[in-house]
């Protein structure tokens, strides 16, 4: 595997389930971010991680739980969604710090869909 | 806080023809780093060329080129020779560069750019 990967690429869940999505990246880097993005909506940044550390959480509902377990590993713990929150869920890292080098590079991305 | 705007929500070229995608932003900020990225249907959002404010020069990709205008906080795209891969949403990117500031690491987008490529 090369890059940023994200599993599943789909998703169908009900209101009342509990699911995650799972983001790797293969890359060495260092800091890593999960991003939203809606239909006809900028993508929204939505946690970022720098060196396992949680650096931002950008005003998300407690509905959404990040985990970084690793500088390798990212998850996006899903419980009590609403409709509103299908969407494509967008993962990212980069290598900060490092003069020049903060370029995201992203996953293909999770489509949500919430009955 | 920074914002990002791209004014046109459709775009289209002929084959091999050349298009400029317009983007321009807003910031107090005199360090900070710019982007193209390209999502095709796949949704794989694609990096396409970066800048950086301190730089002068225009950063350019094989047929991808920028015109960077800092004073007037522009940057916008050129893509020559269109090819039918090229057809996308493209979107354009702020990031602040100045390290221990609370919009470090974000990356500020703007609404996108839909290119259709007709050939």
């Amino acid at each position: 595997e090369t890059g940023v990967t994200q599993t599943p690429r789909h998703l169908v869940m009900g209101m009342t389930n509990k699911k995650s999505l799972k983001c790797e990246q293969h890359l060495g880097h260092n800091a890593m971010y999960w991003y939203k993005q809606s239909a006809k909506k900028p993508l929204e940044l939505m946690f970022v991680y720098n060196f396992k550390e949680q650096t931002e959480n950008n005003s998300v509902p407690s509905r959404f739980s990040p985990e970084c377990p690793n500088s390798s590993h990212l998850f996006l713990h899903l419980h009590t969604l609403q409709p509103e929150d299908s969407a494509l869920y967008l993962c990212a890292s980069s290598q900060d710090g490092s003069g020049g080098q903060e370029t995201q590079y992203f996953g293909p991305g999770t489509r949500l869909l919430v009955l | 806080a920074q914002t990002v705007t791209q004014s046109q929500p459709e775009m289209s070229v002929q084959e091999a023809e050349t298009v400029t995608l317009s983007c321009t932003y807003d910031t107090s900020e005199s360090d900070y780093y710019l982007f193209w990225y390209k999502q095709p249907p796949s949704r794989q959002m694609i990096l396409v060329i970066r800048q950086e404010a301190y730089k002068q020069q225009n950063a350019t990709e094989n047929r991808f080129s920028v015109n960077f205008q800092k004073a007037a906080k522009s940057f916008s795209l050129k893509i020559s020779d269109s090819q039918l891969g090229d057809a996308a949403m493209y979107f354009c990117a702020y990031r602040s560069a100045q390290a221990g500031g609370t919009s470090y690491g974000k990356l500020t987008f703007g609404q996108g750019t839909i290119l259709t490529v007709h050939p």
